[in-house]
């Protein structure tokens, strides 16, 4: 079947600091792939996405590259803000029949400190 | 353009009621996706519904839930008899295309709450 797994959390960074936020994704296919972004009490944003090997997905400074031969879609920013500070969600869509779910990771908890 | 619409936002029920969730999707979007988010867990697919049609119900529970998407209306998520374990966050999503690669646009949320 379809998995994603994230690196556990949380994570707790200076501002400035920073962010590397591991994904690896298991598929029979070819996925699409996502970072989504939960702020306190809300419901989940896109963050990024890339939809074939090598793409690299990019937002609000924040970066991932679907790399298929590590299967892997890691979080990174170069420079974290007080305002980052959320839970991350790497997921993966991939076409199988009449399924159109998305898998999700079990999420990261980033706290950036002033 | 309103974006996905969850209401309540918070619902408390006993154990053995019922809860009624509902969703309006984004405007223009015909398919609809619901998600369970567990205390410190990640989201989990429930079901995956168009207008008047059940597509995918692979992550539902086999009793006491059910979903619904009327031609007229807002995608409703039952739960019959609700119990501790069913306290959760129940999200909401929808998208415009059947496209692998379209994002789903979320809403804000359900927080149910078992007593």
């Amino acid at each position: 079947g379809n998995s994603v797994t994230q690196m556990e959390g949380p994570v707790t960074l200076s501002e400035e600091a920073f962010l590397t936020i591991n994904c690896t994704y298991t598929a029979t296919g070819y996925p699409s792939l996502f970072w989504y972004v939960q702020y306190p009490g809300e419901g989940l944003q896109l963050l990024l996405k890339a939809t074939k090997a090598d793409d690299k997905g990019s937002n609000k400074g924040f970066e991932a590259t679907y790399r298929k031969e590590t299967t892997s879609f890691h979080l990174e920013k170069g420079s974290v803000q007080v305002s980052d500070s959320a839970v991350y969600f790497c997921a993966l869509s991939i076409s199988s029949g009449s399924a159109r779910q998305l898998t999700f990771g079990s999420g990261t908890q980033l706290t950036v400190l002033p | 353009n309103a974006g996905v619409m969850q209401n309540p936002r918070h619902l408390v029920r006993r154990r053995g009621q019922e809860a009624r969730l509902r969703c309006s999707p984004m405007k223009g979007h015909s398919h609809v996706y619901w998600y369970r988010q567990l205390p410190e867990e990640g989201l989990k697919f429930m079901v995956y519904l168009q207008k008047e049609n059940i597509i995918d119900e692979s992550g539902m529970p086999k009793e006491r839930f059910s979903a619904e998407f009327p031609k007229e209306g807002p995608s409703i998520l039952r739960i019959q008899q609700v119990v501790r374990g069913d306290s959760a966050a129940y999200f909401c999503a929808s998208s415009p295309t059947l496209q692998v690669f379209d994002e789903q646009y979320f809403g804000p949320g359900t927080r149910l709450t078992v007593t």
